[in-house]
């Protein structure tokens, strides 16, 4: 079983709607992320959590929102739906312990949003 | 602000042969972690290499390695023995610190590889 999982794996929705991405992660990490994909730009942060009480902007955060439920459970809102949010959306996670202060992280599947 | 800037938007390389992407970026930091993710048609993020910028020897996996030069500023990722399961988009990413303990990710914009049979 995946370690990062995320749902959906594919959304297609309308401008205007509000729609969530979940993430949940079996690896007890204490950080999550999300990161919008799109091409020729690479991957890019928009939210971080370092834990269920501490949430960050991050590079590209304007029309979302995120939710850390638990320590295993990050999900990204989109309050309201717009063409130019279509993208591949990734959870990642990481653990502060890890050793040598890297801090790596390890990405779910990713989901690919459509917005028309 | 960190960028990272791969020139190669793509390339291609024969099975069983060498190949050498590239991957310069701009950093005032010093202490740092660079990075090869790899990314399949399956479109999961798969860690390649990894590098630390305390260490001045190249890191190696197996049939990857990199060419590390911290004044130049460049990372470039070589693969040896080349598969055609090594085709994919590969990305260089840059980690720098934020806050105490906190690292971020800068990725560049990939490098699109297909391994010819």
């Amino acid at each position: 079983d995946a370690d990062v999982t995320q749902t959906p794996r594919n959304r297609i929705t309308k401008t205007g709607k509000r729609i969530m991405l979940e993430c949940s992660q079996t690896k007890g990490h204490d950080r999550m992320y999300w990161y919008r994909q799109d091409p020729g730009l690479g991957l890019r942060l928009i939210y971080y959590s370092f834990d269920v009480k501490d949430i960050n902007k991050g590079e590209i955060s304007d029309g979302y929102s995120v939710s850390r439920q638990a320590q295993a459970k990050f999900s990204l809102s989109l309050e309201s739906a717009i063409p130019n949010q279509t993208a591949l959306y990734f959870c990642a996670t990481s653990d502060s312990k890890g050793t040598g202060g890297m801090d790596e992280q390890f990405f779910g599947p990713g989901t690919r949003l459509t917005v028309l | 602000a960190q960028t990272v800037t791969q020139s190669q938007p793509e390339m291609s390389v024969q099975e069983a042969e060498t190949v050498t992407l590239s991957c310069t970026y701009d950093t005032s930091e010093s202490n740092y972690y660079l990075f090869w993710y790899k990314q399949p048609p399956s479109r999961q993020m798969i860690l390649v290499i990894r590098q630390e910028a305390y260490k001045q020897q190249n890191a190696t996996e197996n049939r990857f390695s990199v060419n590390f030069q911290k004044a130049a500023k460049s990372f470039s990722l070589k693969i040896s023995d080349s598969q055609l399961g090594d085709t994919a988009m590969y990305f260089c990413a840059f980690m720098k610190p934020i806050s105490g303990s906190a690292r971020q990710l800068t990725f560049g914009s990939g490098t699109q590889l297909t391994v010819l049979p």
